[in-house]
């Protein structure tokens, strides 16, 4: 059983379009994450919902727009996409929202902007 | 300053040593460490956290973890091939409830 899913694995698509990641977790946790990591494998926290409720909100491109339809899942909608763009992009989960708890990590999705 | 600084590496070695990892950071209120262990092309995996000074053993793994230093610390005894990662230190940030930052990642590479 995957814990903690995302679609699609890979994305390879071109600048100004726009485009959509899915992610779903099963482990029953409240909170779930979206973090980048770039070339240089930095992992930075973008967003962060507790409950479906927006918790953290770093300094992301208003063109960056997560969705969470319900606790179990995470969506991240991009506009206007740019080279820099370009990265790994992770979901995560964890249960509760103190920064405690252990977050388990989607497989990622590789964005490629060409 | 960076808010988690991690030797990038790559830090190579021989099979069988001891492997030693080390993680600074800049919030003096940061209450909860983490050690991930990612594979090339996989996700971060948790294998180590630590909440309280001192030494926290699991298996072959010790977390290290000295607050008035804000020194964080991984050793691997007994390193294996299987250990060959990045790992990245994360910490929690005292002012977000629910946020960790992580470090850059140390290249571990073991050497048989």
């Amino acid at each position: 059983d995957t814990a903690v899913s995302q679609t699609p694995k890979y994305l390879v698509t071109q600048m100004g379009n726009d485009k959509s990641i899915k992610c779903e977790q099963n482990l029953g946790h409240d909170t779930m994450y979206w973090y980048k990591q770039d070339s240089k494998k930095f992992l930075k926290i973008m967003f962060s919902y507790n409950n479906k409720e927006l918790i953290i909100n770093e300094t992301v491109p208003n063109r960056f727009s997560p969705k969470s339809p319900d606790k179990a899942h995470l969506n991240l909608h991009i506009n206007s996409l740019e080279l820099g763009d370009s990265a790994v992009y992770f979901c995560a989960s964890s249960q509760g929202f103190k920064g405690d708890n252990e977050q388990f990590f989607g497989p990622g999705t590789r964005l490629t902007v060409l | 300053q960076k808010e988690v600084e991690q030797n990038s590496g790559p830090l190579s070695v021989p099979e069988g040593a001891i492997a030693s990892l080390n993680c600074t950071y800049s919030d003096r209120g940061s209450q909860s460490f983490f050690w991930y262990r990612q594979y090339s092309g996989k996700s971060p995996e948790l294998i180590m956290f630590i909440y309280s000074n001192g030494d926290k053993e699991d298996g072959r793994f010790t977390a290290q973890l000295n607050k008035a230093s804000q020194y964080v610390s991984l050793l691997i005894r007994d390193s294996q091939p299987s250990d060959s990662a990045t790992y990245l230190c994360a910490v929690n940030v005292y002012s977000s409830a629910s946020k960790i930052i992580f470090g850059s990642g140390t290249r571990l590479s073991i050497r048989p």
